[in-house]
């Protein structure tokens, strides 16, 4: 069965400081693979895809980048992290059309 | 541009009672898919049902199911027999068919069973 890993689970970052938060999929080959970002009370916002390695599409413009080294590891990077940077962030796995599946999400507070 | 609006922040029902969720969407494409998650306080994202477009039929999953009405692209969410293990964010999205096919979200309603 397809399993999805998400780390970690919290996160307390200073402004201006590095990111690196990792995902990777087990059970499942060439997955289309999602970075979102969920502020509090509020929906999802995609900030990337991917439909293989090193196809990233970015879309919103920020702080944020993303990179797929592997066919099933999904990374979310930044250089230097902003106060609004802060939200939960969620990776998510799907083999189209079906639907996408969740990690657990990392919450991030940039402070 | 696809999107997904869902009009009620918040709803509550009472134990053992029906409540309907609406969502509506908005979208040129004839091939599309369209699913309920649910998103309990753990924050874990759980599929609750998807509905196909091109299936006429209302999708069921136990006690949940939808009224699908894709001529005024209404999506609606019905649970019935309504249990305190309900008690969740649930968001509507969308994907279109084919491609990478991302899944745009509507902004949650917020669902309370008192008991």
């Amino acid at each position: 069965s397809q399993t999805i890993h998400q780390w970690p689970a919290t996160l307390v970052q200073p402004v201006g400081s590095p990111l690196s938060l990792e995902c990777t999929v087990e059970g499942t080959s060439n997955p289309n693979l999602y970075w979102y970002r969920q502020a509090a009370g509020r929906g999802l916002q995609l900030l990337f895809y991917s439909i293989g390695i090193d196809q990233i599409s970015s879309e919103v413009p920020q702080n944020l980048s993303a990179s797929r080294p592997q066919d099933r590891q999904f990374i979310l990077s930044s250089k230097k992290l902003l106060l609004s940077d802060s939200g939960f962030y969620l990776c998510a796995w799907s083999v189209p059309p079906n639907e996408a599946f969740f990690g657990q999400g990392t919450r991030l507070t940039v402070v | 541009a696809q999107t997904v609006t869902q009009s009620q922040p918040e709803m509550s029902v009472q134990e053992a009672e029906t409540v309907t969720l609406s969502c509506t969407y908005d979208t040129s494409e004839s091939d599309y898919y369209l699913f309920w998650y649910k998103q309990p306080p753990s924050r874990q994202m759980i599929l609750v049902i998807r509905q196909e477009a091109y299936k006429q039929q209302n999708a069921t999953e136990n006690r949940f199911s939808v009224n699908f009405q894709k001529a005024a692209k209404s999506f609606s969410l019905k649970i019935s027999d309504s249990q305190l293990g309900d008690a969740a964010m649930y968001f509507c999205a969308y994907r279109r068919g084919g491609g990478a096919n991302n899944l745009f979200f509507g902004t949650g309603t917020r669902l309370t069973v008192i008991p």
